[in-house]
């Protein structure tokens, strides 16, 4: 199984509401990560996690709460968002030991539309 | 810091090569990757670089000259289905295994 998987494919949320998004690996990936994609502009980085610990917040606001349960789910939750969070969100994981490339798998993306 | 320029657009014509340049500034660097975006999908990994030569795998080669701070993917026969984004990627020295991202070249495939 090469696959990372995001759920829900697509969100429309108001600005008042609370919802997660859900990305799950079975690669036996100790990092994984959550970027975040505008239209025409790459993937930029907002959280990476480290055998299941946060260890980069790139001073992502608080309306953006990662949570990773074990080594195969990463969350996203959302609360108060607003109009201008929405974006493409990617889930990726990769590899950690030096042996190998280290690239990301990328999930589908959960496409978030905040009104 | 970490600056990553590519072009933004380049057309090419089917069956021809391309070459997509890619320069970097970082202050620290472990490593190179290219990855494809096609419109709405997530990004698909193509090629890694982190000691200087050319790596070549299938129609698609990248080349890394780590004192210059310079790469370029190169796609042979292009096919109407290479029509998509380019993104160059840098792994600082001492990430998480995150990568930063330049913007993407958008290629064009015409027939």
């Amino acid at each position: 199984d090469t696959e990372v998987t995001q759920t829900p494919k697509h969100l429309v949320m108001g600005m008042t509401n609370k919802k997660s998004l859900k990305c799950e690996q079975h690669m036996g990936h100790r990092a994984m990560y959550w970027y975040k994609q505008k239209a025409k502009k790459p993937p930029e980085l907002m959280f990476v996690y480290s055998y299941e610990k946060l260890s980069i917040n790139e001073s992502v606001p608080s309306r953006f709460s990662p949570e990773c349960p074990n080594s195969s789910l990463l969350n996203l939750h959302l609360h108060a968002l607003q109009p201008e969070d929405s974006a493409l969100y990617l889930c990726a994981s990769s590899q950690l030991d030096t042996a190998n490339t280290g690239e990301l798998f990328f999930g589908e993306g959960s496409r978030l539309t905040v009104l | 810091g970490q600056n990553i320029d590519q072009p933004t657009e380049m057309t090419a014509t089917e069956g021809a090569i391309v070459q997509i340049n890619c320069t970097y500034q970082t202050s620290g660097f472990n490593g190179l990757f290219w990855y494809q975006q096609h419109a709405g999908e997530a990004p698909t990994f193509l090629s890694y670089n982190v000691l200087d030569g050319l790596e070549e795998k299938g129609r698609f080669s990248s080349f890394l000259s780590r004192s210059k701070g310079y790469s370029y993917l190169l796609l042979k026969e292009l096919q109407m289905k290479d029509s998509a984004s380019y993104l160059c990627a840098v792994r600082p020295r001492g990430s998480q295994g995150n990568l930063i991202f330049g913007k993407g070249t958008k290629l064009s495939v015409k027939p």
